[in-house]
Formats: C-alpha cells, structure tokens, sequence
C-alpha cells in the first residue's frame, strides 16, 4: 500500500513567522512531488512541485525533498493570515502526473 | 485560458439512484482524472481518462464508472448510489507530457450528497 502521511496538526503560526509542513511516502519509487492548498469549499490549488532532491523556491515558498529520506516538505516564509489553508502532499509513484496519490493534509491557521 | 469546469456543482440523491457528474478540460488537456475527497479517506483516485480511453484506476468498485468523448469532456457515474458515496468530486486535468512540467488542475468540483 503505497501511503502519504503528514504530520498531524493543526498548525498554528504568528503572521511573519516561517511555517513547516512536512510529508513522508513510502514508496521508493515515487517520482515527483506536489503541494497543493485548498480552502475551506474550494477545490485544490496547485503551489509547487518538485522532481529532484533538494530545494525549489518560489517566492514566499521552498520545497525540499530528500528521497534518501522518503521526505518532502514545504516551507512558507513570512506567513500571512491569508496562507491560512489545508495543505496537501501528493506523491506520483507511476511516471504520469494524473494519478496522485495525496497525505490526508494539513491545516495551517496563521494568527494575525 | 478558461479552467476546468464541472456541473453540477451541487447534486442531492436518494440511495439507489445513479448520478452522471461532467467535466470539460482545460483547452489542449486531454488527460482528465477524477478523485474522491471525503472527510475521512481524504482525496482518492478514481480514474483517468486519455484520448477517450481508460488509462488509469484506482480502488474503486465497479459502480463508479466514467467515459471520455472525443472532444476530451469527460463524465463519471455512479450507479446504486450509497450513503458512503457522499463526497466532493474534482476533476482535474493535465497537459501533454512533454510541454513542460504537468502537475494536475483541479475543477471546482461537484459536491454529492445521498440520503
């Protein structure tokens, strides 16, 4: 059974301050990697994606990923209260970016 | 560049009914994927649809069941609806491999309830 499991939250955080969102899969061969928000009725929002081991930054936010470590995770610098969203790990195992299989997400609330 | 569409956006059903939910890809997309999103299993798999073939599929019994026409729209069906099956439906679309990084898109999903 391939799983996707992040870190148990809610996750509260002060406005400005870094937020840390964390990822593990079990599945060796999984390919790349996705981050995506969804708030609350809405449907999922792309952020970021990345493929090789390291750090991909996009304005306020850089994904790492160590796949010796089975870990990806994303940081969102100087949060605002508008980041304040469920936040989801997906993880592509087969080669094509269509079948996803995603965490259970996390809930980021950023405090004004 | 208009996003993925989906209808209805809201549908109410009784136990046993079936339900046709549709979905029209972003212009150039004719890869169409359809997950699952419910409290507790969180965002699942369906199935995926390429040039109006099934490529794809998840962990699904055979009453969820989907086609894709030729213009790349997709629907899915559900047949002797249950009262597990209340969920948000998205679908999502990608590009062609090849034309850059293709991560998934969702539509604004259809949201099921069945009592």
């Amino acid at each position: 059974q391939k799983e996707v499991e992040q870190n148990s939250g809610p996750l509260s955080v002060p406005e400005g301050a870094i937020a840390s969102l964390n990822c593990t899969y079990s599945d060796r061969g999984s390919q790349s990697f996705f981050w995506y928000r969804q708030y609350s009725g809405k449907s999922p929002e792309l952020i970021m994606f990345i493929y090789s081991n390291g750090d991909k930054e996009d304005g306020r936010f850089t994904a790492q990923l160590n796949k010796a470590s089975q870990y990806v995770s994303l940081l969102i610098r100087d949060s605002q209260p508008s980041d304040s969203a469920t936040y989801l790990c997906a993880v592509n195992v087969n080669g094509a970016n269509s079948k996803l299989t995603f965490g259970k997400g996390i809930t980021l609330s950023v405090r004004p | 560049k208009a996003g993925v569409t989906q209808t209805p956006r809201y549908l109410i059903k009784t136990r046993g009914q079936q339900v046709t939910l549709s979905c029209s890809p972003i212009s150039g997309h004719r890869s169409v994927s359809w997950y699952q999103q419910t409290p507790g299993q969180g965002l699942q798999f369906l199935f995926e649809y390429f040039s109006e073939t099934q490529r794809n599929k998840g962990n699904f019994p055979g009453r969820f069941s989907g086609r894709q026409f030729s213009n790349s729209r997709s629907e899915m069906n559900v047949s002797t609806l249950e009262l597990g099956d209340s969920a948000l439906y998205l679908c999502a679309s990608s590009p062609p491999v090849g034309t850059g990084n293709s991560p998934l898109h969702f539509g604004n999903g259809t949201r099921l309830t069945v009592t």
